[in-house]
């Protein structure tokens, strides 16, 4: 069966200092990831997707930045955080080549200060 | 463009009652829907989808939604509310995009179960 990991699971980061969130899927081959952002009471932001390694769609003109170096690998980076940057973010996969489901890893809780 | 408007934030029953959350979708295509739950500081657990085949759909957990095209609404509900289903529930639309589907969320509703 397939699992999707994200960690950390919260990071408590200043203003200014770098960023790295990980997300590996495990027990499928070529999936489609995404990387979702969700503030506080609000719903989800699609932050950027990838159909392949090194192919990465921006949704939205921001302060992050995301790459896949492995199949399975999906990482969201930033070189200098900002204060809006906080928020709850959330990596999913797809089955490529197709409309089906997205299936959600546990989230990374992220405060900036 | 594709946009869902899921038009209660709140929804508050008590134990025992039906729950009916309601979800209204746009969409230039035959569109798939889905309804997702997420408990507090947790990932989203799919619930149900719809995908052309049956307009009344089944979920998990007693849940099921009926696909109105005529009122591009995507309801969902669930005869006898139980604590556990106390959470924040989005529906969701599906867009085909260059080899993935892009989903465009809810705002969402947040679910209170009462004594």
């Amino acid at each position: 069966s397939q699992t999707i990991h994200q960690w950390p699971a919260t990071l408590v980061q200043p203003v200014g200092s770098p960023l790295s969130l990980e997300c590996t899927v495990e027990g499928t081959s070529n999936p489609n990831l995404y990387w979702y952002r969700q503030a506080a009471g609000r719903g989800l932001q699609l932050l950027f997707y990838s159909v392949g390694i090194g192919q990465i769609s921006s949704e939205v003109p921001q302060n992050l930045s995301a790459s896949r170096p492995q199949d399975r690998q999906f990482i969201l980076s930033s070189k200098k955080l900002l204060l809006s940057d906080s928020g709850f973010y959330l990596c999913a996969w797809s089955v490529w080549g197709s409309t089906d489901t997205q299936y959600f890893g546990p989230g990374t809780r992220l405060t900036v200060l | 463009a594709q946009s869902v408007t899921q038009l209660d934030s709140h929804v508050s029953v008590s134990e025992g009652t039906p729950v009916l959350l309601r979800c209204n979708y746009s969409s230039s295509y035959s569109p798939s829907l889905f309804w997702y739950v997420q408990h507090p500081n947790k990932g989203l657990q799919l619930l149900l989808k719809y995908t052309s085949a049956a307009t009344l759909v089944k979920g998990i957990n007693g849940f099921e939604a009926e696909f109105k095209k005529s009122e591009t609404s995507f309801h969902l509900t669930k005869p006898s509310a139980h604590m556990s289903d106390a959470a924040e529930y989005f529906c969701v639309v599906s867009d085909w995009r260059g080899g993935g589907n892009k989903l465009t969320f809810g705002t969402g509703t947040q679910l209170k179960v009462e004594l």
